[in-house]
């Protein structure tokens, strides 16, 4: 099956610690993407990549940091600079990357990162 | 800086009944819409996508309509039921790579 895939589904970390969170697309898709969602809130862009080993911030990037070594996969690493990364984090990709008008994003089931 | 508001945050209603979804965003600037569905602890799934040289597309029971010039895009829900429960966002490109997000419209259809 294609699709996006990211684990843990639930994760645990104590303060100070980094820790980094999976995410891989069978897709063959150029583009992928880091959002943060907060209760009641709508999604903010962390990090985006649109081609390997090419990564740009998004709105909400301070604490965070990424790698795209290959197409498939693009993993986040909360690092201890975080000062409140208790959140759900979801990745998502798309096909054409810089084709702005005509491609959807398709989203993974999405991390819940709780730190104790 | 675009923003994106949907009201009402949140709607009860009975099952069978027709709703709409509203979805507003200060800048008409845009390439596209989207709608997504959220279920609890669950990532999102597109549910409709609107060009911006677009007026309405449909799938099934939804409809979307987008009015560029004002700012506003409704979801339209017919013969509401049970399983369309879930959490309905509205996304704008602005033609980067960015889209924005309003904070959701949290639907529940009652038996």
């Amino acid at each position: 099956d294609g699709g996006i895939t990211q684990s843990p589904k639930y994760l645990f970390r104590k303060e100070g610690q980094n820790v980094t969170l999976s995410c891989e697309q069978n897709l063959n898709h150029d583009a992928m993407y880091w959002y943060r969602q907060d209760p009641g809130q709508g999604l903010r862009l962390i990090y985006y990549s649109q081609i390997v080993n090419d990564f740009q911030k998004g709105d909400i990037a301070e604490g965070y940091s990424v790698s795209r070594e290959k197409k498939e996969s693009f993993p986040l690493t909360v690092t201890s600079a975080q000062k409140n990364p208790t959140a759900f984090y979801l990745c998502a990709s798309k096909l054409l990357a810089g084709r702005a008008g005509t491609d959807t994003q398709y989203f993974g089931p999405g991390t819940r990162l709780t730190v104790l | 800086k675009q923003e994106v508001t949907q009201i009402p945050a949140a709607l009860s209603v009975p099952e069978g009944e027709n709703l709409v979804l509203n979805c507003s965003f200060t800048d008409s600037a845009i390439y596209n819409l989207q709608w997504f569905r959220q279920d609890p602890g669950k990532g999102l799934t597109s549910l409709l996508l609107i060009q911006s040289s677009q007026r309405e597309q449909t799938s099934g029971r939804l409809n979307a309509s987008l009015d560029k010039s004002s700012g506003r895009s409704t979801l339209y829900i017919a013969a509401s039921q049970p399983g369309d429960s879930a959490t309905y966002l509205c996304a704008v490109n602005g033609g980067s790579e960015k889209l924005v997000f309003g904070k959701g419209t949290k639907l529940t259809v009652n038996p």
